[in-house]
């Protein structure tokens, strides 16, 4: 069936370093892939999102490319900020399945000053 | 203005007991969604609607019951409540159910004693 993976957390770095949170997936059709942001206490939000492969997908300085080759959707920053600090969940949606999205696990990011 | 919003945001309750947590969109959206997030953090969809109709009812008891008395609305009846049921839910919508980009609610964390 479809899956998403994200890399295992929690991640810790320090103001100003570079992210990298790698995400692949598995799907049977064309998928949608999207980051979303959950921050303390809320609701998840859409960080980014691509619709087909090679496009790229970016917000608040946040990237993240769609390899059809080896389905991978990984979500970059250059310069994290202690405002960063969140859980990332990378996520697909697959035409004609009812616009449900799957989502990896999550991976919490902590950025200090 | 509040785009998705659910209520209650906490429920404390004992085992056994039926419960209910409603959502509201006012952005329009056609189709609506309940998901659960585990205390791992993992989310997973329950049931998505798309005007009033069921169109993903992804293996969750029948205890569960959603219902939609119009497409801006989409609430969650649990009865038999169970530990195993404490999570959070989030409530979702998007324009309509193809892989469009979907808007979350705050969450309603359950926690069944």
């Amino acid at each position: 069936g479809d899956s998403v993976t994200q890399m295992e957390g929690p991640v810790t770095l320090s103001e100003e370093a570079c992210l990298t949170i790698n995400c692949t997936y598995t799907a049977t059709g064309y998928p949608s892939l999207f980051w979303y942001v959950q921050y303390p206490g809320e609701g998840l939000q859409l960080l980014l999102k691509a619709t087909k492969a090679d496009d790229k997908g970016s917000n608040k300085g946040f990237e993240a490319t769609y390899r059809k080759e080896t389905t991978s959707f990984h979500l970059e920053k250059g310069s994290v900020q202690v405002s960063d600090s969140a859980v990332y969940f990378c996520a697909l949606s697959v035409h004609n399945q009812g616009g449900k999205l799957i989502f990896g696990q999550g991976t919490e990011l902590s950025v200090k000053p | 203005d509040t785009a998705v919003s659910q209520t209650p945001k906490y429920l404390v309750t004992q085992m056994g007991n039926d419960k209910s947590i409603k959502c509201e969109q006012n952005l329009g959206h056609d189709t609506m969604y309940w998901y659960k997030q585990d205390s791992k953090k993992f989310l997973k969809i329950m049931f998505s609607y798309n005007n009033k109709e069921l169109i993903i009812n992804e293996t969750v008891p029948n205890r569960f019951s959603p219902k939609s008395p119009d497409k801006a609305h989409l609430n969650l009846h649990i009865n038999s409540l169970e530990l195993g049921d404490s999570a959070v839910y989030f409530c979702a919508s998007s324009q309509d159910f193809s892989t469009d980009t979907q808007y979350f609610g705050p969450g309603t964390r359950l926690t069944v004693l």
